[in-house]
């Protein structure tokens, strides 16, 4: 069972620009989403995080968007740089029960940003 | 000075062979966890550890064993080698669940592993 739906799969920008990439997820019992970003051949490395008691995050030129009724949140790239083409990956997590920390991952976004 | 070490980076193997994939941390951490990574690059967490003992042991087969000798390393071995294996596995750690919700996860640079 899929619980979190990561769209676009894939998402082409120009250098300047703003990529949305979004996120749903299924478990309401969900309470902590990070998104982390990985370069080919690199593991994946945390960007930012939100909590679900906050509608907003942000972090540089990164911005969490988090709507937690609808059960969506996304990351916002302001000033997209071609430094910023990687693979982003949203998460969702929480705590207690047994799942001890365990992340569930979306499928995963391939950014390319052209210079 | 590398915080999650994972060797070898590159595994090469025949069907049916037994490999053994190994995790080092260097930051103190508690927790450990093994992540496959298919060729979708889809990310699915198949163990972890808190202080050597297992607490998340998703649906995986058991021709996978992990086994944590102390806080700061968590091997892999896999018996009998399916084409199917082949992934790419990551190593993370984080300080410890006892903390909460909202631990950062610390990967490895991975091991690209390919069954022929």
């Amino acid at each position: 069972q899929q619980q979190v739906k990561q769209s676009p799969q894939s998402l082409i920008v120009q250098k300047g620009g703003i990529p949305i990439i979004n996120c749903a997820y299924e478990n309401t019992a969900f309470d902590y989403f990070p998104w982390y970003q990985q370069f080919p051949g690199k593991g994946p490395a945390l960007l930012i995080a939100i909590r679900p008691d906050v509608s907003e995050k942000k972090e540089g030129r990164f911005t969490i968007s988090f709507n937690k009724s609808a059960k969506q949140f996304s990351l916002h790239i302001m000033d997209s740089q071609p430094g910023d083409s990687a693979t982003y990956f949203c998460a969702a997590s929480r705590a207690g029960g047994t799942s001890y920390g365990k992340l569930t991952f979306g499928q995963g976004t391939i950014l390319t940003v052209h210079p | 000075d590398t915080a999650v070490s994972q060797t070898p980076k590159y595994l090469v193997t025949q069907m049916g062979n037994d490999k053994s994939i190994k995790c080092e941390q260097n930051l103190g951490h508690d927790t450990m966890y093994w992540y496959k990574q298919d060729s979708k690059k889809f990310l699915k967490i198949m163990f972890s550890y808190n202080n050597k003992e297992l607490i998340i042991n998703e649906t995986v087969p058991n021709r996978f064993s992990p086994k944590s000798p102390d806080k700061a390393h968590l091997n892999l071995h896999i018996n009998s080698l399916e084409l199917g294996d082949s992934a790419v596995y990551f190593c993370a750690s984080s300080h410890g669940v006892a903390r909460g919700v909202g631990e950062t996860q610390y990967f490895g640079p991975g091991t690209r592993l390919l069954v022929l």
